[in-house]
């Protein structure tokens, strides 16, 4: 299978307790995106990257969440003293970004449940 | 600020009939828009999508209309067959100034017997 992979697919943390989510991005994909999914919702933008560059992040993301992409390739999101507020689904996504932002293909997603 | 508006929580349509799923936008930047549908446990998979100087796009079973005027497009889905019970997220960006894709709330179709 080569599309979008994340891991671990669930993750169930007490309140205060630090979890870090990993995104394979298809990989001729240089674009790669988190988004966040809570009940109810769409997917809400966290943050995106061109190859290892950080180009934008979302308000929403608070000094808690850091989002990194060493090499270009796979991508990590890290929640620090998680609250019961970060459950969510987390989804991350790549595009093949050719000058224009194009279709996202999305992972199956990392569910947060925080007790 | 709900720049991507989908009014309709829910919709059931009868097998074989039309569903139509609509859509607003508020943002005049958008100049791309894009259908997803999403199944239980996965994560969303594209549909179709629109570009701003066209008003339909056809693929299949799927069409998409754009009405820039009044900020409006639509998914048509003909005929309605059980496995297209799902969600359907409309979304957009701004594509010229290369800014990424907004989704809305979410539009969940039953396909009924």
């Amino acid at each position: 299978d080569t599309g979008v992979s994340q891991d671990p697919r669930h993750k169930i943390t007490k309140r205060g307790q630090n979890v870090t989510f990993r995104c394979d991005p298809i990989s001729e994909h240089n674009r790669l995106y988190w988004y966040r999914q809570t009940l109810g919702q769409g997917p809400e933008f966290l943050t995106y990257f061109q190859n290892e560059a950080q180009l934008e992040k979302s308000r929403l993301l608070s000094d808690r969440f850091s989002a990194e992409r060493p090499k270009g390739s796979f991508s990590t999101l890290e929640i620090q003293r998680t609250e019961q507020g970060d459950s969510a689904m987390y989804l991350c996504a790549s595009s093949p970004h050719r000058g224009q932002a194009g279709e996202l293909f999305f992972g199956e997603g990392s569910r947060l449940t925080v007790l | 600020d709900q720049q991507v508006k989908q009014n309709s929580p829910s919709l059931s349509v009868q097998e074989g009939r039309i569903s139509i799923l609509n859509c607003d936008y508020t943002n005049s930047m958008f100049d791309y828009f894009l259908w997803y549908k999403k199944y239980p446990a996965e994560g969303p998979t594209f549909l179709i999508s629109i570009s701003s100087i066209k008003d339909k796009n056809e693929d299949g079973r799927f069409t998409v209309f754009l009405n820039k005027s009044a900020k409006h497009l639509s998914l048509h889905i003909v005929p309605s067959q059980p496995g297209d019970s799902a969600v359907y997220f409309c979304a957009a960006s701004a594509r010229e100034r290369d800014d990424k894709i907004i989704f809305g709330k979410g539009t969940r179709l039953h396909i009924l017997p």
